[in-house]
């Protein structure tokens, strides 16, 4: 199996809070991790993809400040949604692959509500 | 601008029927293709990868790839109520090392 954990699956807090979200592969090492986001009835954006030990890469218009993403192994990544806001709230999925030209497995997603 | 293009739906089939889902992709280079299913709220989970050209079948689901055509099929037989979702196609890219997703086709399958 390729399981792919991600925590918390929702969180609700007040505006200005630093969140962080962990995405962990259980059963393989991932060469590569991803972080999604995705807005209701639309489809997925990638945000950012995060190889172990090196700084991630972002995709255009995301802010890297913003979203802090830390890969310290090749079993765990993580997001962090500094100074959050309500238009960051979304639901962020996270994804890992074992290899290149290999499918990305997801993790069951992180429902993220800014009041 | 790499794109993997699909019809957004509702594809509506009435239960038992097999549902067609297509996918076209702009990256001639790509080598690896994917259908994942999304149900609403939840994350997307990998129903099949398909490499070479021609049809990959597992269980009621078969994959169809035509590289020449640039041109991917999932195909769905005895359409489940259960199987109503969004289904996303996805390419690699020429490292192989990310994914380009469609916007996804929502299927409903009505009993």
């Amino acid at each position: 199996g390729a399981v792919v954990s991600q925590h918390p699956s929702w969180v609700i807090c007040k505006s200005g809070t630093s969140v962080k979200i962990e995405c962990r592969s259980l059963d393989f090492q991932a060469t590569t991790m991803f972080w999604y986001r995705q807005f209701p009835k639309q489809s997925l954006m990638l945000m950012a993809t995060s190889n172990e030990g090196s700084k991630a890469t972002y995709e255009q218009g995301v802010e890297k400040d913003k979203f802090l993403i830390n890969h310290a192994s090749l079993t765990l990544s993580t997001l962090t949604v500094t100074s959050a806001h309500p238009e960051d709230s979304s639901f962020y999925i996270c994804s890992a692959t074992r290899q290149n030209n290999q499918p990305q497995h997801f993790g069951d997603g992180t429902r993220l509500s800014i009041l | 601008q790499k794109e993997v293009e699909q019809n957004s739906g509702p594809l509506s089939v009435p239960e038992g029927a097999i549902a067609s889902l297509n996918c076209t992709y702009s990256d001639r280079v790509s080598q690896s293709f994917f259908w994942y299913r999304q149900y609403s709220g939840k994350s997307p989970e990998l129903i099949m990868s398909i490499y070479s050209n021609g049809d990959k079948e597992d269980g009621r689901f078969t994959a169809q790839l035509n590289k020449a055509s640039q041109y991917v099929s999932l195909l769905i037989r005895d359409s489940q109520p259960s199987d109503s979702a969004t289904y996303l196609c996805a390419a690699d890219n020429n490292a192989g090392n990310m994914l380009t997703f469609g916007g996804g086709t929502r299927l409903m399958v009505k009993p």
